[in-house]
């Protein structure tokens, strides 16, 4: 299985910060790689898809970036309704699996 | 599209789980898609459990693969999940899900469905 790590499991930030969040496998993904922003009591919302393309619809403060092993989630200027977990996917090969999600918390 | 969970919210340790998700505003029948399920413990991440394809085909977690079983009825736009000999450690919200056939994540999901494995 291929390993999805994230950093940092939370992050502390306020509104207008500029957050990044890193997320490392533990062999090559290529490009095949999700982020998505998750609520509480709620399923959790792509953002971004194939490392770098951002979902219909949301916000362009979102960026990703990356390959192979290592990818970046950036919010550019944090807003009060990013106060969310953050998760990575990889779809690269199975079993799909997930990054331990990082909370971002004010 | 939308996909909606239901299923018994309580199950008996050993029992087997059984879920239903149906498909709105889009057919079940598409090649372009996998129909998928996901859970989540409790204050935990997301685990992928299997996905099936309209043909039939179908992968799973090789963690869970003797237990799980995913079917598609095409008729109701509906696939469901059954998860045998269950402990309290499959207590977790399960999510159904659409991946994409050439790009395997997750555009729209069901709202969640909570499942607790307790006598």
């Amino acid at each position: 299985d291929i390993q999805m790590t994230q950093s940092p499991s939370t992050l502390s930030a306020s509104v207008g910060d500029r957050v990044t969040i890193t997320c490392r496998a533990s062999q090559s993904v290529s490009s095949w790689l999700a982020w998505y922003q998750q609520k509480p009591g709620k399923a959790p919302k792509l953002l971004i898809y194939t490392a770098s393309s951002l979902e219909s619809g949301v916000p362009s403060r979102f960026s990703g970036s990356g390959s192979g092993t290592e990818f970046t989630l950036t919010i550019s200027s944090l807003q009060p309704d990013d106060f969310a977990t953050y998760y990575c996917q990889q779809y690269n090969s199975y079993p799909l699996t997930f990054g331990g999600g990082t909370k971002v918390e004010i | 599209v939308q996909l909606q969970e239901s299923g018994p919210g309580l199950v008996k340790p050993s029992q087997t789980l059984s879920l239903t998700c149906t498909v709105s505003g889009g057919s079940i029948s598409s090649a372009s898609y996998y129909w998928t399920w996901i859970r989540q413990p409790a204050g935990k991440g997301l685990e992928w459990i299997g996905r099936m394809y309209t043909s039939g085909s179908t992968k799973y977690n090789p963690s869970l693969k003797s237990r799980v079983t995913i079917s598609v009825d095409t008729s109701e736009n509906q696939f469901s999940l059954k998860l045998s000999s269950v402990t309290a450690a499959d207590t977790a919200v399960y999510y159904c899900a659409r991946g994409g056939y050439r790009a395997e994540y997750f555009q729209y999901w069901g709202q969640g469905t909570l499942v607790t494995v307790s006598s």
